[in-house]
């Protein structure tokens, strides 16, 4: 296993279109998350799951964002009715227990 | 919540020691991060302190926590080129039902040949 992947890297779409985004996380590690991050910001909290369970949601994710980890192992986010706002980059990450967290190379989302 | 936050810019010259330096509001944060990321790049996971530790030592890298004060610092010896780019604090707090973790801006390092 070589760390978070996710996949695509990159996604341009047009506004009004849904995208869906895909994470796999380091195969032990049941703890994951979905941050976003604007250009000059660090990144912000989106949700997490613990196995299966979407245990937290920020308020940054409107009813236009869901996200689903079905069987505990990747999980995927998907953005309804694309806003040019929604422009960012989409990080992943994982761990286990209370160990460092570890994140994928990131999708960078563009809406046009 | 959590509020963390790093200054935004720091200049070095190479072959001195850059430190960057992070407060946090959270007296219960756990684990607290130093992350790196280069342009157009994902987070690469630089050192982590629990936060039961003072200091932490890893090669280059110096990490410092001072509880009582919120203070968490990286110290980077010997700073090269390659060390330039943006830095995160990150701190992880669990409990009352969160998990987050929390980033800081970012400290862009810059090092002057």
């Amino acid at each position: 296993d070589t760390g978070v992947s996710q996949n695509p890297r990159h996604k341009i779409t047009k506004r009004g279109q849904n995208v869906t985004f895909r994470c796999d996380p380091i195969s032990e590690h049941n703890r994951l998350y979905w941050y976003r991050q604007t250009l000059g910001q660090g990144p912000e909290f989106l949700t997490y799951f613990q196995n299966e369970a979407q245990l937290e949601k920020s308020r940054l994710l409107s009813d236009r964002f869901s996200a689903e980890r079905p069987k505990g192992s990747f999980s995927t986010l998907e953005i309804q009715r694309t806003e040019q706002g929604d422009s960012a980059m989409y990080l992943c990450a994982s761990r286990t227990g209370n160990t460092e967290a570890f994140f994928g190379q990131g999708t960078r989302l563009t809406v046009v | 919540g959590e509020d963390v936050e790093q200054s935004l810019f720091l200049s070095v010259r190479e072959g001195d020691s850059s430190v960057i330096n992070c407060t946090y509001t959270d007296s219960s944060s756990t684990y607290l991060y130093w992350y790196k990321q280069e342009p157009g790049a994902g987070l690469q996971l630089l050192t982590y302190i629990f936060s039961n530790m003072d200091m932490k030592q890893d090669q280059r890298l110096t990490v410092l926590l001072n509880k009582k004060d919120k203070h968490l610092s990286l110290r980077i010896a010997d700073t090269q080129t390659g060390d330039s780019a943006i830095y995160f604090c990150a701190v992880l707090v669990i409990g009352a039902g969160s998990y987050q973790l929390t980033f800081g801006k970012g400290t862009k390092l810059s090092v002057i040949p």
